[in-house]
């Protein structure tokens, strides 16, 4: 089955640019999605297909995806942005396909 | 704008069987598909399931196959999620997500505020 790596843990002062990635085989070939996860609240979108952001969602926060890494990009960072984030993407390389997190990477602002 | 109001938590014990339903509101649940996702404590997100509307068929993650059965009432916009034969590791916070499936791949843009689920003897 497909497998996503994050680094459990980064960690940037505020105002910095902090970068969370999303490492797999020939990642660049799929759809990549972010999730945001504060404290006792549930998972919110923050990029999808990539690169877009949902409505609602400041345009700190972008994303790429080439290669064997996708990254998430939050520009700026308030104290707000400390979560946990999760790529996702689908693995159709099974009979169904399935749905597929990385483990997550906490982010702490310093 | 989707809402999702999922039920409250339960306790159960090991060999038992939950059943956690989901409320929508703001859409029809025709009108959505509905997935599943639950996040053991101090752990990861996991997907269990959902509907693939390409398919036209609810698809289970291997892992959970055999074990969990995702059901919907369309007269009540209401799905539910029926995990069997549980064991402590099932202890979970479950979370209904609506997908959207597009351009091979699926994503969920709308979470219910999750269930607790504790499974103890």
């Amino acid at each position: 089955s497909y497998v996503l790596t994050q680094p459990p843990s980064v960690s940037v002062a505020p105002g910095k640019t902090a970068r969370i990635t999303c490492g797999g085989n020939n990642i660049g070939s799929k759809s990549v999605h972010w999730y945001q996860q504060k404290p006792g609240q549930a998972p919110v979108l923050v990029i999808y297909y990539d690169s877009d952001r949902p409505s609602g969602i400041p345009e700190r926060f972008s994303g790429s995806n080439s290669g064997n890494t996708a990254t998430l990009t939050i520009s700026r960072v308030e104290a707000g942005d400390e979560a946990d984030y999760y790529c996702q993407v689908w693995d159709s390389s099974s009979d169904h396909g399935e749905v597929v997190f990385g483990g997550g990477t906490k982010l702490t602002v310093l | 704008q989707v809402q999702l109001v999922q039920s409250g938590a339960e306790v159960k014990k090991p060999g038992a069987s939950v059943k956690v339903s989901c409320k929508v509101s703001g859409y029809t649940l025709t009108e959505l598909s509905m997935h599943w996702v639950r996040q053991a404590p101090g752990k990861g997100l996991e997907w269990m399931g959902g509907f693939d509307p390409e398919d036209g068929e609810t698809i289970y993650a291997q892992k959970f196959q055999g074990r969990v059965t995702m059901t919907e009432d369309t007269s009540t916009d209401t799905a539910y999620m029926e995990l069997s034969s549980l064991r402590s590791e099932d202890t979970a916070v479950y979370y209904c997500a609506t997908g959207v499936r597009s351009y091979s791949t699926h994503y969920f843009d709308y979470w219910g505020q999750g269930t607790l689920v504790t499974v103890s003897s």
